[in-house]
């Protein structure tokens, strides 16, 4: 069994810069949850992705984008990068159900400068 | 709205000694409650839950929680300490009532063990 992987492990970007994080689920998950920690905080939940289709999302404005894909793979998209932005991003894995643990990924730590 | 809060940024406890860190949570309805450790440049590493059922709840590494309706808490302990637990802790929660299933973290407690 296969854990949650993240790419790349660091980027650097500059402000007005569009990013992709890509994510693989861990073997036999089908939902795939995004998180942004910010330094010394704790992770901030983006958005969910189950069957392809975003399930939820937390307090983040539109240019931060999603897809799912069918072998439940993911990717966080960003347009117009801001200063702001610069953090940890960490992918989560889980089966559907509301009780089950998320497993992470080590994530990806971007830089914007 | 969820929220969690963990009111000590740090704990530090001798190797050998028991330790607890806190967390409060406040949720519409019954919770899911999670502990998770993270290591240095590390993702989250799933500790224990708490859905339903008996209000101790054991985990991995010899860690457990105790859930407390009443006071909504969910303190984290371990009877024994190791220098290997040094790490930083968040607690998590979500409602239980459907939809997504995204996790409102605290900002986490460092917790050292000094030998």
């Amino acid at each position: 069994e296969t854990g949650v992987t993240q790419s790349p492990t660091h980027l650097i970007k500059t402000r007005g810069q569009q990013v992709t994080l890509r994510c693989s689920s861990q073997s036999g998950h089908n939902t795939v949850s995004w998180y942004q920690q910010a330094l010394g905080q704790g992770p901030q939940f983006i958005f969910q992705y189950y069957r392809e289709e975003e399930n939820g999302r937390g307090n983040f404005p539109p240019r931060f984008s999603g897809l799912q894909f069918p072998n439940y793979s993911s990717e966080l998209n960003v347009n117009a990068l801001e200063l702001d932005d610069s953090a940890l991003y960490l992918c989560a894995s889980s089966l559907v159900q509301g009780g089950n643990e998320q497993y992470f990924g080590p994530g990806t730590r971007l830089t914007v400068t | 709205a969820q929220s969690v809060a963990q009111p000590e940024d740090q704990v530090n406890v001798a190797e050998g000694n028991p330790l607890t860190v806190k967390c409060t949570y406040s949720v519409s309805g019954n919770p899911y409650l999670f502990w998770y450790v993270q290591y240095p440049n590390r993702g989250l590493q799933f500790l224990l839950k708490y859905i339903t059922g008996d209000n101790l709840v054991k985990g991995s590494y010899g860690f457990e929680a105790e859930f407390n309706k009443s006071q909504t808490s969910f303190h984290l302990k371990k009877p024994s300490a190791l220098v290997s637990d040094s790490a930083l802790y968040f607690c998590a929660v979500r409602w239980s009532g459907g939809g997504a299933d995204g996790l409102t973290f605290g900002k986490g407690t460092h917790l050292i063990i000094q030998p």
